[in-house]
């Protein structure tokens, strides 16, 4: 089947604004992840569901960040109040089941970009 | 917690050997993975480790020593298309995560 997508593929935004990325899993995965890579750096947890549930938020950076999942398929990353550093690639995966040692399958990632 | 160390860049010639290193540190080591990532592209799964060994698949062989918190990848008959970074990741069983290493560099040179 497909693989995970994400849109918008790209978003400029202006400072204090608030925005939405899409994440759509591989059909039947039930783990979620959200990532966050700066250049030249590796991809930075966020926050992960279990289906419906998020099962470990611990990497969102504050509470300008949150992250929804409410039919245990498609996600929804919202940054309210967008600030310059946030600007990044928001990377979404999808794994079969939850587990350390299920792989990972990535989507294309949201450039984001804060003016 | 886990800490993944990897070197920035590395450079190689078209039709050699390059092994890329890592090294890791954690506290409920469940396996270690590597990534290819093409500039402005998605990471895509290449290896995954748990045992002690070398696992070959195609020109890509990935070992890991539990003992020594180490791991390398390494890519035989480098071809144009393997540059890329490689992004080294350790799971952790106890919050079940992937922690990232920052990425190798490679650049393949003809």
């Amino acid at each position: 089947g497909a693989g995970v997508s994400q849109t918008p593929s790209n978003k400029v935004t202006e400072k204090g604004k608030y925005v939405e990325l899409r994440c759509d899993p591989i059909s039947g995965h039930t783990a979620l992840y959200w990532y966050r890579q700066s250049l030249g750096q590796g991809p930075e947890f966020l926050i992960y569901f279990q289906g419906t549930g998020a099962a470990d938020d611990s990497g969102l950076p504050n509470d300008r960040f949150f992250a929804v999942r409410p039919e245990g398929s498609v996600s929804t990353l919202k940054i309210q109040r967008t600030e310059r550093g946030d600007s990044a690639v928001y990377l979404c995966a999808s794994s079969l089941t939850r587990g350390a040692r299920e792989t990972q399958y990535f989507g294309p990632g949201t450039r984001l970009l804060v003016l | 917690g886990q800490n993944i160390d990897q070197p920035t860049e590395m450079t190689a010639t078209e039709g050699a050997i390059v092994q890329i290193n890592c090294t890791y540190q954690t506290s409920g080591f469940n396996g270690l993975f590597w990534y290819q990532q093409h500039a402005g592209e998605a990471p895509t799964f290449l290896s995954y480790n748990v045992l002690d060994g070398l696992e070959e698949k195609g020109r890509f062989s990935s070992f890991l020593s539990r003992s020594k918190g180490y791991s390398y990848l390494l890519l035989k008959e480098l071809q144009m298309k393997d540059s890329a970074s490689y992004l080294c990741a350790g799971a952790d069983y106890n919050t079940d995560k992937l922690i990232f290493g920052t990425g190798t560099r490679l650049q393949v040179f003809p």
